[in-house]
C-alpha cells in the first residue's frame, strides 16, 4: 500500500529465534500499530505506538516487543519465536488515535517451524 | 467491554443482486465505525468511515449506516459484481481502541 511497507514479506523461521518484522511509513503519521491475524480470531493488536519512543500494549502482546526510534520505522520483535506466533502480521498507520485515515501494510506471513 | 460481532462469516450470492452485511456492537457509546476490505493475501482497505454523530456513509455502490442505539451497523453493496468478492471487516472505535469484527467472506457467483 502506498506510503506503508511491511519487510520481510513471508519468512519460516525455527522455534527459539529471534525475530524482527520493520514497519516503514512516509505519511509522517503519529500512530503506528502492529496487529496479527489468525483464523476464527479475527485482527488482535500487539503493540501500538503514539510517537516517537512512546508505545504501548495491545490485547495480546506477551511474547513481542517493539521499537519507534523515528517517526517512519515501528519495529516488531520475537524474542524467542513459538509456533503459536505463526501468523500474519499486519502494520498499520493513522493520524489519530480514533483510526481515522488508518492505513495498512500488505502484511508479513511468519512460519515458525 | 466492548465485542463486536459479524453474522454470516459467510455468504455467498450471485452477481447482480444487492445485498446487505451486519456489523452488532455491545456498548453504544463509540467515536466512530469503519468498514474495511481485504482480498486474499492483501493488506486491508478503508472502505467507509462513520462517525457516532452521523447515520450513514456513501461511496459509490457502497452506503454504511449506522445506529448507535440498536448497536448495529449495515453495510449495503448494489448491483454486486465478481469484484466485490472479499472479506469485510468493521471496526469500532470505543473507549479509546480500536475493536474489530472477525469479518464476513462474500463470494459473488458469476
Amino acid at each position: 500500500d502506498a506510503g506503508i511497507t511491511q519487510s520481510p514479506r513471508h519468512k519460516v523461521t525455527e522455534t527459539g529465534t529471534p525475530v524482527t518484522l520493520r514497519c516503514h511509513q512516509t505519511e509522517n503519521h503519529r500512530y503506528m500499530y502492529w496487529y496479527r491475524q489468525d483464523p476464527g480470531h479475527g485482527l488482535r493488536l500487539i503493540h501500538y505506538s503514539y510517537g516517537v519512543k512512546d508505545t504501548d500494549k495491545g490485547e495480546v502482546s506477551d511474547g513481542y516487543s517493539v521499537s519507534r526510534s523515528k517517526t517512519e520505522d515501528f519495529l516488531l520483535t520475537l524474542e524467542s519465536a513459538t509456533s503459536s506466533q505463526t501468523s500474519v502480521y499486519f502494520c498499520a498507520i493513522s493520524e489519530s488515535w480514533s483510526g481515522s485515515g488508518y492505513t495498512f501494510g500488505s502484511g508479513t506471513r511468519l512460519t515458525v517451524v | 467491554k466492548q465485542e463486536v460481532t459479524q453474522i454470516p462469516a459467510a455468504l455467498s450470492v450471485p452477481e447482480g443482486e444487492n445485498l446487505v452485511l451486519n456489523c452488532s456492537f455491545t456498548d453504544s457509546a463509540i467515536y466512530n465505525l469503519q468498514w474495511f476490505r481485504q482480498d486474499p493475501g492483501k493488506g486491508l482497505t478503508s472502505l467507509l468511515l462513520i462517525q457516532s454523530s452521523q447515520r450513514e456513509q456513501t461511496s459509490g455502490r457502497l452506503n454504511a449506516s449506522l445506529d448507535k442505539s440498536s448497536g448495529r451497523s449495515t453495510l449495503y453493496i448494489a448491483a454486486s459484481q465478481p469484484g466485490d468478492s472479499a472479506t469485510y471487516l468493521c471496526v469500532v472505535g470505543s473507549n479509546y481502541q480500536l475493536i474489530w469484527g472477525a469479518g464476513t467472506k462474500l463470494i459473488i457467483k458469476p
